[in-house]
């Protein structure tokens, strides 16, 4: 039941814009997502508990296609402190929360 | 400061010797969670905890046992640590449920020999 995001890495130059894709075979009731820098714990970046529910974080935003099982991130004008790795997640009816395989991120100047 | 603390933060131990992970978090979260991460795998849920004395298993349960005595403590327990156990182990809380921002712990990197 993990939801697979794609791609698996990519590398930006500062400046350049994202898309990370996170979907799921499974209905997906909400779309959470984190980034986890390097030797450190994932932090909380949003909540998507609509269909069709967009919301932003400074020049990250996120959507929601609850009919297509499908959430993007997007990130806009890359800066270094965006590099880390970002996870989707979502949870199933009894509250057990499953994260997605992953995507690396990492901008370079 | 509102924060979630696991101790040990590095730990290697020996096969079959019981080790417990604790956890505790200081803003009267109701859900508690383990993970665990892995190269490759990502971060998968090993218990979690809706409310005091209310556990439930998460997707890789098994070698692992957990306790909710109380609201702010959920310690991982290890009966008999095995190799395929060494991993990077985070515990997490949110207000309520999974529909919250889940606080993560810094982390226990556990090492099995």
């Amino acid at each position: 039941q993990q939801p697979v995001q794609s791609p698996q890495a990519v590398i930006l130059r500062e400046g350049e814009d994202a898309v990370i894709n996170c979907s799921s075979s499974k209905a997906l009731y909400s779309v959470h997502w984190y980034r986890q820098k390097h030797g450190e714990a994932p932090v909380f970046l949003m909540i998507l508990l609509k269909g069709g529910e967009q919301k932003g974080h400074e020049k990250i935003s996120a959507s929601f296609n609850e009919k297509k099982q499908q959430s993007s991130l997007y990130l806009t004008a890359s800066q270094l402190s965006y590099s880390g790795t970002y996870f989707c997640g979502t949870e199933n009816t009894g509250n057990q929360f499953y994260f997605g395989t992953g995507t690396s991120l990492t901008v370079i100047p | 400061e509102a924060q979630v603390t696991q101790n040990p933060r590095y730990l290697i131990t020996v096969t079959g010797k019981k080790l417990t992970v604790t956890c505790s978090q200081n803003m009267n979260h109701e859900y508690m969670s383990w993970y665990r991460q892995d190269p490759g795998l990502g971060l998968r849920q090993i218990y979690y905890s809706m409310n005091v004395e209310v556990t439930d298993k998460g997707d890789v349960p098994e070698g692992y046992k957990v306790s909710r005595k109380e609201k702010r403590n959920f310690p991982l327990i290890l009966e008999s640590p095995s190799p395929n156990q060494t991993s990077l182990y985070f515990c997490a809380s949110s207000f309520s449920g999974t529909y919250n921002e889940q606080f993560f712990g810094p982390g226990t990197r556990l090492t099995v020999l």
